[in-house]
């Protein structure tokens, strides 16, 4: 099972929107509509910010969205902040019991 | 308010084993999966594995590169999650996170990891 496929990086200007992929197959992203997003700044731990695609859990600012399309899951974030600056994850329910779920490589968001 | 403790991390030798623990507060512990990620220095996350609430069996998963050499169990009773950690590589050096298991394959609270140094 091979990682899901996101950007090293992606930046922006505070108040801008960037958006970041996710590239799956037709194995894992394109056959569920269970991709979740977590966003980890350096030396913390991981925190989920979107589930199901595009749900946002409570507490999540609603400048995060996520959407899918295909094999490519996205994550946009509008309105970017200086706290926006963190590494970002997506996962995919891969449809094993044995091997349920696969992890996007990360993606470097830098606020300029 | 949910939290989950990992412990039990620290510098060990090739071969050897190590337990960690992941204590969790906030909730119903016994209702819920829980699983284990870990994260190489400087790389990405790596799902380790996961254990089923009971009343989906209790059974467990692995990721290939641990299967057979990691074990995953519970205590409900004491709201307790364990990873086991045999026949230890350096590879498998890295920050363990235990997770609670959401309801559509996510993973909705995260401890704040323990470190585990395979070295000689």
């Amino acid at each position: 099972q091979s990682a899901l496929t996101q950007p090293a990086s992606v930046s922006g200007s505070p108040g801008q929107s960037i958006t970041i992929s996710c590239t799956g197959t037709s194995s894992d992203v394109g056959s569920y509509n269970l991709v979740s997003w977590y966003q980890q700044h350096p030396g913390k731990a991981p925190k989920l910010m979107i589930y199901e695609g595009s749900k946002r859990p409570s507490g999540v600012s609603n400048r995060f969205s996520g959407s899918k399309s295909g094999n490519t899951a996205s994550l946009t974030i509008s309105g970017l902040q200086a706290e926006d600056e963190a590494d970002y994850y997506c996962c995919s329910y891969a449809g094993s019991s044995t091997f349920p779920y696969v992890f996007g490589t990360g993606t470097k968001v830098t606020v300029l | 308010e949910v939290q989950l403790v990992e412990s039990g991390g620290g510098l060990v030798k090739p071969g050897r084993s190590l337990r960690l623990s992941c204590t969790a507060s906030g909730f119903t512990f016994g209702d819920y999966a829980m699983s284990w990620f870990r994260q190489a220095p400087g790389k990405g996350l790596e799902w380790v594995g996961f254990i089923r609430s009971k009343a989906y069996g209790g059974t467990t998963e692995y990721a290939a590169s641990v299967k057979g050499r990691f074990t995953i169990s519970r205590d409900d009773s004491k709201s307790i999650a364990y990873l086991q950690m045999n026949s230890l590589k350096t590879e498998d050096t890295a920050v363990y996170y235990c997770t609670r298991d959401g309801e559509a394959a996510d993973f909705d609270y995260w401890g704040q990891g323990t470190l585990v140094t395979v070295s000689s």
